[in-house]
């Protein structure tokens, strides 16, 4: 069984530009959510998909959106790229919506923004 | 507004020593409160969960203990050993929020040292 893959592992881009991050869901699992993870900080919910809808966003600007795929990949789209957003971003599959589905976490990709 | 407050920021302890790391919330809606595993380079993993109809929860050296009433709860590691050493993520998310977000509180840096 694969776990949580995401591309890429590594991105460097310059404040105003326009960046897409993607994220291969585990085998089975059809709801995809989206962390930002600050240096030192925890991970902070962006949204979730369920079945190519949204279902759920966070404190997070409209340019930040996803898309979600019919085999459950994921994109997530940062549009005029801002400092701040440097971070590690997360992707999470999980089997379901549900609370008690447990959320599986890739290894994130490492966004600089100069 | 951070709604899950995690305390200590790192923790050192001798291999063999007990880990406590606490974390305190403040909205009472939430219903399932999960403890993440991190290492570097690695997105984080469930360790272990619980919900806030029981007081604790073991799976072997880690416990979960909760306080209801106080609003908190905490890690245990007993038996610590160096392979422990990670970033140790509180997490609280409830059904009401239909994404069933998580909200993190920002971490514990454990070191287990010989």
């Amino acid at each position: 069984e694969t776990g949580v893959t995401q591309s890429p592992t590594h991105l460097i881009k310059t404040r105003g530009q326009q960046v897409t991050l993607r994220c291969s869901s585990q085998s089975g699992h059809n709801t995809v959510s989206w962390y930002q993870q600050a240096l030192g900080q925890g991970p902070q919910f962006i949204f979730q998909y369920y079945r190519e809808e949204e279902n759920g966003r966070g404190n997070f600007p409209p340019r930040f959106s996803g898309l979600q795929f019919p085999n459950y990949s994921s994109e997530l789209n940062v549009n005029a790229l801002e400092l701040d957003d440097s971070a590690l971003y997360l992707c999470a599959s999980s089997l379901d919506r549900g609370s008690y589905n447990e959320q599986f976490f890739g290894p994130g990709t490492r966004l600089t923004v100069l | 507004q951070q709604q899950v407050k995690q305390s200590p920021q790192s923790l050192i302890v001798q291999k063999g020593g007990i880990s406590i790391i606490n974390c305190a919330y403040e909205n009472t809606a939430f219903d399932y409160f999960p403890w993440y595993q991190q290492f570097p380079g690695k997105g984080p993993a469930l360790l272990i969960a619980i919900r806030p109809d029981v007081s604790e929860k073991k799976e072997g050296r880690f416990t979960i203990s909760f306080n209801k009433s106080a609003k908190q709860f905490s890690l245990h590691i007993m038996d610590s050993q160096p392979g422990d050493s990670a970033t140790y993520f509180c997490a609280a998310t409830y059904s009401g929020a239909g994404s069933y977000q998580l909200t993190f509180g920002k971490g514990t840096k454990l070191s287990v040292i010989p």
